[in-house]
């Protein structure tokens, strides 16, 4: 069985243009979650989606977005980038979210410049 | 809100002996997952172990074991018999059951040959 796959991984962007970061989850998986990893802060919610809808929510500003396709694929869009925003984005899925584990891709890496 | 707490940034091991990673996390509810996850060079999360609140009984999975006290709101995760191959960063996360998975900022475990 596939794993999580995440594309591209690795992105550079200059501040002011928008990104758009995609994830493919495990075959019937209906839930994927977004984090954003960096050294200070470790890993930090973003949203989560289930079934088309997002279901969670972390505290992002609304720069940071992200949709759920029927087939369960997930993007992220962050737009207006900043250089706060380079990090390790990580997908990870699930049957039902929530406190099930989590099966994560290998991450974009974000570079704003 | 919740919480996760891993108070050691480092550790380091000598091949063959025993390392004990610490996790004390802080919630109100009563039934919960913990896990403790494994993010090596090639940054995919892998999980290495999980723990349901509701079982007294420590969670182990060969080599890795937990010391889950409920009541201390501790989970400590201890790795027998370190191996070269262990090395890595370990966060421990929290799950509500319905809700999404804290981390903690993680401790980076080195293998001393």
């Amino acid at each position: 069985k596939a794993g999580v796959t995440q594309t591209p991984r690795y992105l550079i962007k200059t501040r002011g243009q928008q990104v758009t970061l995609s994830c493919s989850p495990i075959s019937g998986h209906r839930s994927v979650s977004w984090y954003q990893q960096t050294p200070g802060q470790g890993l930090q919610f973003l949203f989560e989606y289930f079934s088309e809808t997002q279901r969670n929510k972390g505290n992002f500003p609304g720069r940071f977005s992200g949709r759920q396709f029927s087939n369960s694929r997930s993007e992220m869009n962050v737009s207006t980038l900043e250089l706060g925003d380079s990090a390790l984005y990580l997908c990870a899925s699930s049957f039902t979210g929530g406190g099930v584990p989590l099966h994560f891709g290998n991450g974009t890496r974000l570079t704003v410049t | 809100a919740q919480t996760v707490t891993q108070s050691q940034p480092e550790m380091s091991v000598q091949e063959a002996e025993t390392v004990t990673l610490s996790c004390t996390y802080d919630t109100s509810e009563s039934d919960y997952y913990l896990f403790w996850y494994k993010q090596p060079p090639s940054r995919q999360m892998i999980l290495v172990i999980r723990q349901e609140a509701y079982k007294q009984q420590n969670a182990t999975e060969n080599r890795f074991s937990v010391n889950f006290q409920k009541a201390a709101k501790s989970f400590s995760l201890k790795i027998s018999d370190s191996q070269l191959g262990d090395a890595a960063m370990y966060f421990c996360a929290y799950g509500p059951g319905d809700d999404k998975i804290i981390f903690g900022k993680g401790t980076r475990l080195h293998i001393l040959p």
